[in-house]
């Protein structure tokens, strides 16, 4: 059974130019949650998709950033425009109910 | 504001020592969770405590959740290099459906 897959594991970006990231949950799991981790911090809420449904997007920056979690295919996260403040760690967790997460192993923005 | 402030950020120890981390809140929680994230990977659930008071073991690892259900610790005994990690703790916030993370404890075992 395989785990929550992120990628790219690690991307490389221009100031300027789009980040796209995406995650594809665990088998059964239609609850998807991003959050972003900059370096010695912990984890910052995004945002919170069911399937077609974004539930909370408390945690997103209003400019630039998306999320979307189709009926088909993997979850996305978009930033536009990326400034080196982007830069950080962007994990997705999957859960069955809502509670316990199973986190992917990230991904790594680094914007030049 | 952090609601969930885990103490110390730091910790570092020699293999074989016993150690405490504490995460706290103002707030009260249904639940809180503990995570362990090794460098490069992403975090992996290692307990989920309900009731106040409730005790955990998990091999050397001991998790309480304190009975007013605003506070838990982790102690670790006769620590092990493979401990080292970041730990956090997490719980859900009330009245939304996501869960909100300490700032984790950075542990290192040294040989």
């Amino acid at each position: 059974n395989a785990g929550v897959m992120q990628n790219p594991r690690h991307l490389v970006r221009r100031r300027g130019q789009e980040a796209r990231l995406r995650c594809s949950p665990m088998k059964g799991h239609s609850h998807v949650y991003w959050y972003r981790q900059l370096p010695e911090e912990g984890l910052k809420f995004m945002v919170y998709l069911q399937k077609e449904n974004i539930i909370d997007e408390s945690g997103m920056p209003k400019e630039r950033f998306s999320a979307e979690f189709p009926k088909e295919g993997p979850s996305i996260l978009r930033i536009q425009q990326v400034v080196r403040g982007d830069s950080a760690a962007y994990f997705c967790a999957s859960s069955p109910i809502i509670g316990e997460l199973f986190f992917g192993e990230g991904s790594r923005l680094t914007v030049l | 504001t952090q609601l969930l402030e885990q103490s110390p950020q730091f910790l570092s120890i020699q293999e074989g020592e016993n150690l405490t981390v504490y995460c706290n809140s103002s707030s009260v929680f249904s639940s809180l969770q503990w995570y362990r994230q090794e460098p490069g990977e992403g975090p992996v659930l290692l307990v989920t405590v309900v009731t106040g008071g409730e005790v955990k073991k998990l091999k050397r690892l001991t998790f309480q959740f304190g009975d007013a259900r605003k506070d838990s610790s982790l102690h670790i005994t006769a620590a092990q290099p493979g401990d080292t990690g970041l730990y956090l703790c997490a719980g859900p916030l009330q009245g939304a459906q996501k869960l909100v993370f300490g700032q984790g404890t950075r542990l290192t075992i040294n040989p």
